[in-house]
């Protein structure tokens, strides 16, 4: 199993509240991705980092920042929580430079903002 | 926004039986293919990468076939078990680098009864 840990895995907080997410890998692997997995939606791409510093937008990417200080963690912050963000958060990582590459994914983390 | 659909939405099959699924596929700047296999309360876990029209993988009794000029590919599970129960994904990749970003289908949650 690929070297990815979220933290925390659960959460409740209420709307609001800033909340940030940690994904932290082992793999030393160029990129890494978040994303929410909501019934009827499957998994989408909420930003991804392509090196240190190095972030873009994904599909779903209003209301969610990110950051990459350093190649092992890669930080999802939501500035100030609503409901509609209660999901399930996936980080993934992949190490390739081209498309293609398999993505290993961490365990989740299951957020309800109330 | 990409567009990959998925059918069946849910499969109820018996041990023993063979079964396939459908993912389709924008055709056009296809660059990859992933089959993602995810049990509940898991994450997602990688089956094949495809790139190549005509692609054939296979991984025990599951295969996966790729139609890059029609934009669709069937994955087949045969002699289905219980423990093949869970949801298969397929996710595009349409372009190489920029960070390998997959949009995924809403998944196929196959149901495998004794």
């Amino acid at each position: 199993d690929a070297g990815i840990t979220q933290s925390p895995r659960h959460k409740v907080t209420e709307t609001g509240t800033p909340v940030t997410l940690r994904c932290h890998q082992t793999e030393n692997h160029r990129y890494m991705y978040w994303y929410r997995q909501d019934p009827g939606h499957g998994l989408r791409l909420i930003h991804y980092s392509y090196g240190v510093k190095d972030t873009d937008k994904g599909e779903v990417s209003d209301g969610y920042s990110v950051s990459r200080s350093k190649t092992e963690d890669f930080l999802l912050t939501l500035e100030s929580a609503t409901s509609s963000q209660t999901s399930v958060y996936f980080c993934a990582i992949s190490g390739g430079l081209a498309g293609g590459e398999t993505q290993y994914f961490g365990p989740g983390t299951r957020l309800l903002v109330l | 926004i990409l567009n990959v659909e998925q059918s069946p939405q849910s499969l109820h099959v018996q041990e023993g039986d063979s079964t396939n699924f459908t993912c389709s596929f924008p055709s056009s700047n296809f660059y990859a293919l992933h089959w993602y296999r995810w049990e509940t309360a898991k994450s997602p876990e990688a089956l094949f990468v495809m790139t190549l029209n005509g692609d054939e993988k296979k991984k025990g009794r599951i295969s996966a076939t790729l139609n890059t000029k029609e934009g669709y590919s069937y994955l087949y599970i045969k002699g289905s078990q219980p423990e093949d129960s869970a949801t298969y994904l397929c996710a595009f990749n349409s372009r190489p680098g920029g960070g390998n970003k997959l949009t995924f289908g809403t998944g196929t949650q196959l149901k495998v009864e004794l």
